[in-house]
């Protein structure tokens, strides 16, 4: 149980354009997704709390004109990264917890691998 | 500044011996404890989770939290090369509060 699909796995995209991410909870309804970030050798950075039905709640830094994220349905949750630069390249995480709360541990999505170049 | 706090490594172990990995957190709050285990360009998963003090045993692995002194710990027993990974310790401070995760520590078992 406790199954998170992100997509797509890796993504390269040219400086300017705009690229979706989308995170699903496969066997459990999740009312709040976490977006994460992660530079190689570093830990992960909490981008933004994705909440169904309503605007996300970003962190101190994250711009959220530039990552836009939706949670339309308790299912799916979606970042944009728009206008990419190449310091946007990183490799993007979401996480969600079924209704137990986060009491039993977020499961991973696999994880996107951004490029941008 | 919320801090969760790891060695980063490497922590090299030989295979089949014991590896120790220790974790400290600053928020008082913190209610919820987990390890997480990364393999290299792979997203976290989840190994364990503690909220009591004291053990807590799951197969090869021990949780050990101790509220008092704010300090979380994970041993690996019979470590196995599979077990080469960065381990993340993760706290938070409510049922759904967000995680603040540590930098991790890099463990490296050799055969």
């Amino acid at each position: 149980g406790a199954v998170v699909s992100q997509h797509p796995s890796w993504v390269i995209c040219k400086s300017g354009t705009s690229v979706k991410i989308e995170c699903r909870s496969l066997d459990f309804q999740a009312t709040t997704m976490f977006w994460y970030r992660q530079f190689p050798k570093q830990s992960l950075m909490l981008m933004a709390t994705s909440n169904e039905g309503s605007k996300a709640t970003y962190e101190q830094g994250v711009e959220k004109d530039k990552f836009l994220i939706n949670h339309a349905s308790l299912t799916l949750s979606t970042l944009t990264v728009t206008s990419a630069h190449p310091e946007d390249s990183s490799f993007y995480i979401c996480s969600a917890s079924d209704n137990r709360g986060s009491n039993y541990g977020y499961t991973f999505g696999s994880g996107t691998r951004l490029t941008v170049v | 500044q919320k801090e969760v706090e790891q060695n980063s490594g490497p922590l090299s172990v030989p295979e089949g011996a014991i590896a120790s990995l220790n974790c400290t957190y600053s928020d008082r709050g913190s209610q919820s404890f987990f390890w997480y285990r990364q393999y290299s360009g792979k997203s976290p998963e989840l190994i364990m989770s503690i909220y009591s003090n004291g053990d807590k045993e799951d197969g090869r692995f021990t949780a050990q939290l101790n509220k008092a002194s704010q300090y979380v710990s994970l041993l690996i027993r019979d470590s196995q090369p599979s077990d080469s990974a960065t381990y993340l310790c993760a706290a938070s401070t409510d049922s759904w509060g967000k995680f603040q995760f540590g930098a991790g520590t890099q463990v490296v078992v050799t055969p």
